[in-house]
Formats: structure tokens, C-alpha cells, sequence
């Protein structure tokens, strides 16, 4: 089946500190990547939708300056926390989809885990 | 908008038990319906969807049949296992997004 593999898998560090996360298909080519984050024991929270080769679509209440969203290739999306603080400590976790349509289900990483001390 | 309404847990149950969880939807248009399923500290993982109505989606003993008329798509298993504990999330798609339920987790004791 169709595998996104995240990395990494979990950061802790220091506030004030950017911080990247990758999001790969490994084996498709992902015509749009989806980034999310989940509070503990609470859903997903879409951030933003990202197609390759144009600039991503935030949801209202993301700050764009914040969370910088790049889709370079079909195969990776990354997304960088810029600046972050103990308020950014999150479960983030990218999808993707093969094609356009909502009958085709998104391909979910395994997410990451990010501490800010 | 679209919305989705999950049956709130935790949800405890023993081992080989009927499980029901409810899902009923909100949404303009003709969506697609799906269940998603999360082990602890990972991400989610497709379990079945249906695309149209009376669609019965199922994988690994999950059923669940898209209801136009009463707006649901409830998950159902007849009989649990210690491994299908998790939490399970009611997702739908429209304009190509998902929204999702707010997630039932799910314990199974031997």
C-alpha cells in the first residue's frame, strides 16, 4: 500500500529554535500533501494543504510566517516550525494523496512529536 | 460546513465483544466517508471507506455501510481483539479535505 514516511519521529529542544519535519511518499507521487496537528487526546487540526510547485493553503488561525510550508517535489513536503516556543509543543503529523478527488483517502505519516523546553 | 459527530469514549470492552461505534455526518453534497485508526504514538492509518451511498466499506473484520438517509457511517466489528485497541476516527472529504470526528478511543481487556 501506499506509504509516507515522517521525520523525525520526535524533537526536543530549546525555545527559540527552528525546527524541520520531513514528509516523503515513498512509493507514489503525492499530487497534494496535508499538514496537521493533534493535541493530546484531541483530533486532528488541518493546518494547511500544500500541492506541489505552488504555495500552500493555510486554514484561518495559522500563521503563515510561522509554520513554512515547502512542496519542492512530488515525493516531499517539509514544514518548519520558525521560532518555536513551548506553545508549538505538538503531535504534528502530514499526509498525502495520490490524486485529486475526495474519493481517494489521504496516506498518513507515522507524525512527529515536538518538545519545546 | 461539514461536520462529524463521533461517539465520545473511552470505549472499554473484553475480548470478543460486539462493538459499535456511531458516526453520523453533516455535509453538502455527496462526500466520502472514512475511518481512520491510531495506534499510540503513531500516525493515522486508513481502515475502510465508502464513496457512496449504501457502499459497505470493510477491512479486517470492520464494517461500516454509508446511510444516506440517517447521515451516518457507524464502525462495527463482531467480535474484539486485544490488538484492535486504539483510537478510531470518523473522517469525511469535501473539496479534497478531510474532517474528522473527535476520535473514540478504544480498549480491549483480555
Amino acid at each position: 500500500g501506499a506509504v509516507v514516511s515522517q521525520h523525525p519521529s520526535r524533537v526536543i529542544c530549546k525555545s527559540g529554535t527552528s525546527v524541520k519535519i520531513e514528509c516523503r511518499s515513498l512509493d507514489f507521487q503525492a499530487t497534494t500533501m496535508f499538514w496537521y496537528r493533534q493535541f493530546p487526546k484531541q483530533s486532528l487540526m488541518l493546518m494547511a494543504t500544500s500541492n506541489e510547485g505552488s504555495k500552500a493553503t493555510y486554514e484561518q488561525g495559522v500563521e503563515k510566517d510561522k509554520f513554512l510550508i515547502n512542496h519542492a517535489s512530488l515525493t516531499l513536503s517539509t514544514l518548519t516550525v520558525t521560532s518555536a516556543h513551548p506553545e508549538d509543543s505538538s503531535f504534528y503529523i502530514c499526509s498525502a494523496s495520490g490524486d485529486r478527488g475526495d474519493n481517494q483517502p489521504q496516506h498518513f505519516g507515522d507524525g512527529t512529536r515536538l518538545s519545546i523546553l | 460546513g461539514n461536520s462529524v459527530t463521533q461517539m465520545e469514549g473511552p470505549v472499554t470492552l473484553s475480548e470478543e465483544a460486539f462493538l459499535t461505534i456511531n458516526c453520523t455526518y453533516t455535509a453538502t453534497g455527496y462526500p466520502s466517508l472514512f475511518w481512520y485508526v491510531q495506534y499510540p504514538g503513531e500516525g493515522l492509518q486508513l481502515l475502510l471507506k465508502a464513496t457512496k451511498a449504501d457502499d459497505k466499506g470493510s477491512n479486517k473484520g470492520f464494517e461500516a455501510t454509508y446511510r444516506k438517509e440517517t447521515t451516518s457511517f457507524h464502525l462495527e466489528k463482531g467480535s474484539v481483539q486485544v490488538s484492535d485497541s486504539a483510537v478510531y476516527f470518523c473522517a469525511l472529504t469535501g473539496n479534497e479535505k478531510l474532517t474528522f470526528g473527535t476520535g473514540t478511543r478504544l480498549t480491549i481487556i483480555p
